[in-house]
């Protein structure tokens, strides 16, 4: 199946930094990816979605400012977790859309990122 | 109301023997998709197994069948003949096309321990 990579596939930074979070679909297109969060034991959080060439969709509750989405080419999404705090530490999961010819789009998702904010 | 419900924090299984685990879904979309996804704990999401609203029949994928129940609003997993590596979380995860089926509601999880 079409593989998603994510960088770095886990990162701790010191409370107040900004982190950068790629996530790339490697052999396919992706018009569309998607950002979840998911905290220790818990399910996966939608945070945004990011569609290449426009501005990204948050969910309800998600700071747009916290969290820069940026989707300038259709093999790679990036997520800035901006000014972290240690509340911020969670793992972040990115996944990309293929819009196959069955019946559904298939969503394939990256190994995910585990932030830690000292 | 939640879209996925998963009641079924977590569950133990002999080897070899089958387990179902549980989802339940709402909506009121005639037309959406219900997946499994295997979360082990390295953190990757793994595909198990799709069912479409229209679909007749049960889909099944090796060892995994989906237990469809349209009426119930029911897609429970059948993993049958249980293998240590099937030790893992489990997520039940709904797409409906009111939201061009981009969209996934995700379940709270099962986590599932399969004894030697």
């Amino acid at each position: 199946g079409a593989v998603v990579s994510q960088h770095p596939s886990w990162v701790i930074c010191k409370s107040g930094t900004s982190v950068k979070i790629e996530c790339r679909s490697l052999d396919f297109q992706a018009t569309t990816m998607f950002w979840y969060r998911q905290f220790p034991k818990q399910s996966l959080m939608l945070m945004a979605t990011s569609n290449e060439g426009s501005k990204a969709t948050y969910e309800q509750g998600v700071e747009k400012d916290k969290f820069l989405i940026n989707h300038a080419s259709l093999t790679l999404s990036t997520l800035t977790v901006t000014s972290a705090h240690p509340e911020d530490s969670s793992f972040y999961i990115c996944s990309a859309l293929i819009r196959t010819s069955g019946s559904y789009n298939e969503q394939f998702f990256g190994p995910g990122t585990r932030l830690t904010v000292l | 109301a939640q879209k996925i419900t998963q009641t079924q924090p977590g569950m133990f299984v002999q080897e070899k023997e089958a387990v179902t685990l549980d989802c339940t879904y709402d909506t009121s979309d005639p037309s959406y998709g219900l997946f499994w996804y295997k979360q082990p704990s390295s953190g990757e999401m793994i595909f198990l197994i799709y069912q479409g609203s229209y679909d007749q029949q049960n889909a099944t994928e090796g060892r995994y069948s989906l237990n469809f129940q349209k009426a119930r609003k029911s897609a429970n997993l059948v993993i049958s003949a249980s293998q240590l590596g099937d030790s893992a979380m489990y997520f039940c995860a709904m797409r409906e096309r009111a939201r061009n089926f981009n969209k996934f509601y995700f379940g709270s999880g099962t986590k599932l321990n399969v004894k030697p």
